[in-house]
């Protein structure tokens, strides 16, 4: 069974602090999928990796894949309240068609 | 466009009761996919449906079965319910059968006591 370890698990910071939540793996992962989540919702998409290497940029958030793909990293840039929920990562170990979710990041930015 | 529905949004049961969840996907999205995520954890993955077939199992029960309509809409039933099935069940859409690009819905929300 493919495992995502997510850290930290919970996280509580002041508006326009700075943050990197961390999806971890011993598994090579073919796509790595970030969500956000808030309460009585389903996850909503924010980004998809698939090469080794990649950073992608979306407004103040970047995410990062692993060379190895085995790992991903989700930074935060000047948080804001709006941003709080919880940060779920997803990945597709080898084409199989099924998502193996972490537990998430429950992140808190307070006024 | 609408996203995807899955009605009814909270369910209530006793155990031993069988329940039927509901899903519509996003119109054009052909494959759909259940998870449940029980709270505090992540979504766990329980099947996928692509053009009315099922295309990829998680690891649960025989009592958990699904299956897709000529719509592409989609019902997950669940029998001789156990009070741990109490969860959030979470039906999620894509275009075409890949995970890459899944769309949730919000969930319906079942307790079983």
């Amino acid at each position: 069974t493919q495992l995502l370890e997510q850290s930290p698990q919970f996280l509580s910071i002041q508006e326009g602090e700075n943050l990197t939540v961390y999806c971890n793996s011993s598994s090579v992962f073919s796509s790595l999928q970030w969500y956000r989540q808030e309460p009585g919702e389903g996850p909503v998409l924010l980004v998809t990796v698939v090469t080794g290497g990649e950073v992608k940029k979306l407004k103040r958030l970047t995410f990062q894949f692993g060379d190895a793909r085995k790992d991903s990293s989700l930074h935060i840039t000047a948080a804001q309240p709006g941003d709080t929920g919880l940060y779920l990562c997803a990945g597709e170990p080898g084409s199989n068609y099924k998502l193996t979710f972490g537990k998430g990041t429950l992140l808190t930015v307070n006024p | 466009d609408a996203g995807v529905t899955q009605s009814p949004t909270h369910l209530i049961k006793t155990r031993g009761q069988q329940v039927t969840l509901r899903c519509s996907p996003i119109s054009g999205h052909k494959s759909v996919s259940w998870y449940q995520q029980v709270l505090g954890q992540g979504p766990q993955f329980i099947f996928q449906y692509y053009e009315k077939e099922e295309r990829g199992r998680g690891n649960f029960p025989d009592r958990f079965s699904a299956r897709q309509f000529p719509n592409y809409s989609s019902e997950l039933n669940v029998n001789a319910l156990l009070l741990g099935d109490s969860a959030l069940y979470l039906c999620a859409s894509s275009l075409v059968r890949t995970v890459n690009e899944q769309f949730f819905g919000p969930g319906t929300r079942l307790t079983v006591l």
